[in-house]
């Protein structure tokens, strides 16, 4: 069945960085675009960034910009998200999600604490 | 960025009583390809959102028919025919029309 399976929980000092990984089997990999969607705590979701397996194009959120790098690694089906500078407003749940004209399949989550 | 507005933001409804969202965008999400992006997502607590409706109207794969999106150009409703206790949680609507996501606040539905 078609499943992304995302990586571990992390603690991070304000400053430093992040690199989350979502694994994805069932499906072609390369036929989907991905995206990263975030949510802090008893918050709302917020759109983070989009990668294309196929080529490795990416697309930003321009409030992350210059603090995010998507990328993939197609010989394992795995998408990555590293995040710089964290601060902790960057204390959420991320997830990954696979994009068939809409947010149809769903990584379990990851959550990334930032504190000192 | 185009902003989707939801409201109610908290809809407190019975058992067995139809519940309705509304979602409205600050422009057209009529996309290039004549395809209108807005979805509709459903979140319980402790999960990750899954996917409801897609493009304004159409069931995702599994969906029970008590839910039913439609709308055009910048309205959309998500309407429950008949709640059941399942479906509390949190609701959102999303646009994929733009070269940029964006959600709605989202709408918590609770039994009464």
């Amino acid at each position: 069945q078609v499943q992304l399976v995302q990586s571990g929980a992390e603690v991070k000092k304000p400053g430093a960085s992040v690199k989350l990984s979502c694994k994805a089997s069932g499906y072609t990999f390369t036929s989907y675009y991905m995206h990263w969607v975030r949510q802090a705590p008893g918050q709302g979701l917020e759109w983070m960034g989009m990668i294309y397996p196929n080529g490795g194009s990416t697309s930003y959120a321009q409030k992350l910009q210059g603090r995010v790098t998507m990328t993939r690694d197609t010989s394992t089906s795995t998408i990555y998200m590293e995040l710089s500078s964290l601060r902790s407003e960057d204390t959420a749940l991320y997830y990954c999600v696979r994009d068939n004209s809409a947010f149809d399949v769903w990584g379990q989550g990851t959550m990334v604490i930032v504190s000192s | 960025d185009v902003v989707m507005t939801q409201t109610p933001l908290t809809l407190p409804v019975t058992l067995g009583q139809p519940a309705s969202i509304s979602c409205r965008s600050s422009q057209s999400l009529v996309h290039r390809d004549g395809n209108t992006y807005l979805s509709w997502l459903h979140q319980r607590p402790g999960q990750p959102p899954r996917l409801l409706i897609y493009k304004i109207s159409n069931r995702f794969s599994g969906v029970p028919d008590r839910f039913s999106g439609s709308g055009a150009g910048t309205d959309f409703t998500l309407k429950i025919s008949r709640v059941e206790a399942e479906d509390v949680g949190v609701y959102y609507c999303m646009q994929a029309t733009q070269l940029t996501w964006t959600f709605g606040q989202g709408t918590r539905v609770e039994i009464k």
